[in-house]
């Protein structure tokens, strides 16, 4: 199946300052990539789908100037993190689509300390 | 608002037996079906994509069907081995995004 890169895996920052998630598509272009958040033993949540070219359209109670994301090419997606809190610790998935079917990324675990 | 529920939560068998996990969504105007395996600490692995007008898809021990009407899906994992152990998610898609259950999380003892 077609192949989503997310980096970093994990990351450790300091409350207070801002942290950029990668996700890439190795091997197909992607117009549209999905963020999700996980908390512990918990579903995926969606954050925002991210559009090459546009802005994200965020789902409601998602902070778009907290989370910003940028679309800037077909394989790139971007999500930054802005003066992180505890609370943004989590586990951060990124998906891309390509025909009818949905590829995800390894997932960045952040902790915020 | 579609939600989508998976039972059970969690589900511990022998290693050899044949299971069954289960999912069910409350509009049945979606655009497909997928069901994925999240191994911890990790992302989603893709394990079948049922379309709308689909019934089944099948992948080695995995079988996946859909009764759209119903609005449910049910994974069959055959003879099940410990390598199987994982969380499974299943997802309905809408034309824009998808919807996610809470997970079964597998088991398989040796």
């Amino acid at each position: 199946g077609a192949v989503v890169s997310q980096h970093p895996s994990r990351v450790i920052c300091k409350s207070g300052t801002s942290v950029k998630i990668e996700c890439r598509s190795l091997d197909f272009q992607a117009t549209t990539m999905f963020w999700y958040r996980q908390f512990p033993k918990q579903s995926l949540m969606l954050m925002a789908t991210s559009n090459e070219g546009s802005k994200a359209t965020y789902e409601q109670g998602v902070e778009k100037d907290k989370f910003l994301i940028n679309h800037a090419s077909l394989t790139l997606s971007t999500l930054t993190v802005t003066s992180a809190h505890p609370e943004d610790s989590s586990f951060y998935i990124c998906s891309a689509q390509t025909g009818p079917e949905a590829f995800f990324g390894q997932g960045t675990r952040l902790t915020v300390v | 608002k579609q939600e989508v529920t998976q039972i059970p939560a969690a589900l511990s068998v022998p290693e050899g037996e044949n299971l069954v996990l289960n999912c069910s969504f409350t509009d049945s105007a979606i655009y497909n079906l997928q069901w994925f395996r999240q191994d911890p600490g990790k992302g989603l692995t893709s394990l079948l994509l049922i379309q709308s007008s689909q019934r089944e898809q099948t992948s080695g021990r995995l079988n996946a069907s859909l009764d759209k009407s119903s609005g449910r899906s049910t994974l069959y994992i055959a003879a099940s081995q410990p390598g199987d152990s994982a969380t499974y998610l299943c997802a309905v898609k809408d034309f824009n995004k998808f919807y996610f259950g809470s997970g079964t999380k597998l088991n398989v003892k040796p």
